[in-house]
């Protein structure tokens, strides 16, 4: 079976640019989450949805950090503007009744 | 919010050797979770134990809720279970994941 997918799994950009990041999470799972990891600060939930609908953004950093849930299959996590500070490894989980199972991340390096 | 502190912070085993992790947290919680992080920063499952016992091959979990601990115990560690190991605990009333800093294992050949 498919784990869940990120994508990019790198990406280097100048600060100013925007910056959308990719999943799709386990096919069944009805909770997903979004996830920064730096070395300051550990990992950090900013993001869950339950059933393709935002419950608790109050991790989300910044009004520059968004994020949507067209369908149960796809979710997009956009930075706009990026700034250096942003730099970290991105994680997407699913979940379905407890579990969190994540992709590879996506690690970020704005310049 | 709930505070999750784990210990040791870093743990260096002799291949063979067996080892006991620790996860404390300050408030109820009816969700918690252990994890592996890889030396290639890849994020694995272990346990889902919100209370009890549980066994997977080399590796088990307790978690006393009553007690606010959770202990993940690796017997005869190989090199392969180096990485990071987080405790990650959902509180009664919220959703919200919050994650330890993590132990490090170092398993030496």
């Amino acid at each position: 079976d498919a784990g869940v997918i990120q994508s990019p799994r790198h990406e280097v950009t100048e600060m100013g640019q925007e910056v959308t990041l990719r999943c799709k999470p386990i096919s069944g799972h009805d909770y997903l989450f979004w996830y920064r990891q730096t070395m300051m600060r550990g990992l950090e939930l900013l993001i869950y949805f339950n059933n393709n609908v935002p419950i608790d953004d109050s991790g989300m950093p910044e009004d520059r950090f968004s994020a949507k849930m067209p369908n149960a299959s796809f979710s997009t996590l956009k930075i706009q503007p990026s700034e250096p500070r942003d730099s970290a490894v991105y994680f997407c989980a699913s979940s379905f009744s407890g579990a969190q199972h994540f992709g590879d991340g996506t690690r970020l390096s704005i310049l | 919010g709930i505070q999750v502190e784990q210990s040791p912070p870093d743990l260096i085993l002799q291949e063979g050797a067996n080892s006991t992790l620790r996860c404390n947290f300050s408030d109820s919680v009816n969700n918690l979770q252990w994890f592996h992080q890889n030396p290639w920063g890849q994020l694995i499952n272990l346990f889902y134990i919100p209370s009890g016992t549980k066994q997977n091959g080399r590796l088990s979990a307790t978690t006393v809720a009553t007690e606010r601990y959770s202990l993940l115990y690796i017997s005869s560690s190989q090199t392969t279970d180096s990485g990071v190991y987080f405790c990650a605990v959902e509180r009664v009333d919220n959703n919200d994941m919050r994650f330890g800093a993590g132990t490090r294992l170092t398993v030496k050949p």
